[in-house]
């Protein structure tokens, strides 16, 4: 058990909806990193959070949003959603800014769309 | 700018053979380099991490990975796999940018 927390595992929705994934970083952990996970674009780093504010972006869609918490938890939201952007989403989460580059990963919320 | 190659996607090994998992890198300054494993149904777990001083680093459960700096590589290897090794591997860099960038990941498929 890493100790990050995403919810929901699983969730299945319809073009064109909006969902919301929700993680719970490590107890002490300030930064939190989305990842995307698919067949054809293997591990893409979405977007990073330390300490409530954006930190660095990567591949993410406008369509995609996220932010960080007081409390330190995120939320991804995505929106218009497409059949491309069914995927593995996992969250993770590091002590600092990620000089060392140790993750420490959720399980993942995988996101069907049909 | 910062990139990973793992140039093989899939490899299967019989039990209780040697595997060298292969991953190269580019980056413009130094780096850390890191192996993750992910078990089936799970989140990505560090498996080992290159940050300076010694170029061969070892993992609790058997694998090393070194650090080649002319060859801008950092292979994965185990001299002897088990069936519960099966898994895919990625391979990560952390050059300039805060974050870590990942490889395609490789299928390690030990068969008995």
């Amino acid at each position: 058990d890493s100790g990050v927390t995403q919810t929901p595992k699983h969730l299945i929705t319809a073009t064109g909806q909006r969902v919301t994934l929700r993680c719970s970083p490590r107890s002490g952990d300030l930064s939190v990193y989305w990842y995307q996970q698919s067949l054809d674009q293997g591990l893409q780093f979405l977007i990073q959070y330390y300490n409530g504010e954006e930190r660095a972006k990567g591949n993410i869609l406008e369509r995609f949003s996220a932010q960080q918490f007081p409390d330190l938890h995120s939320e991804l939201n995505l929106s218009s959603l497409e059949l491309g952007d069914s995927a593995l989403y996992f969250c993770a989460s590091s002590v600092s800014q990620g000089s060392s580059g140790e993750l420490f990963f959720g399980e993942g919320s995988r996101l069907t769309v049909l | 700018a910062q990139s990973v190659t793992q140039l093989d996607s899939q490899v299967p090994v019989f039990e209780e053979a040697p595997v060298e998992l292969r991953c190269n890198y580019s980056s413009s300054v130094s780096v850390y380099l890191f192996w993750y494993v992910q078990y089936p149904n799970q989140g990505l777990q560090l498996l080992l991490k290159y940050l300076s001083g010694s170029t061969l680093v070892k993992s609790i459960n058997g694998f090393e990975a070194e650090f080649n700096k002319s060859q801008t590589s950092f292979h994965l290897r185990k001299p002897s796999v088990h069936i519960s090794d099966t898994a895919e591997y990625f391979c990560a860099v952390k050059g300039s940018a805060r974050q870590l960038t990942f490889g395609s990941g490789t299928q390690l498929t030990v068969l008995p």
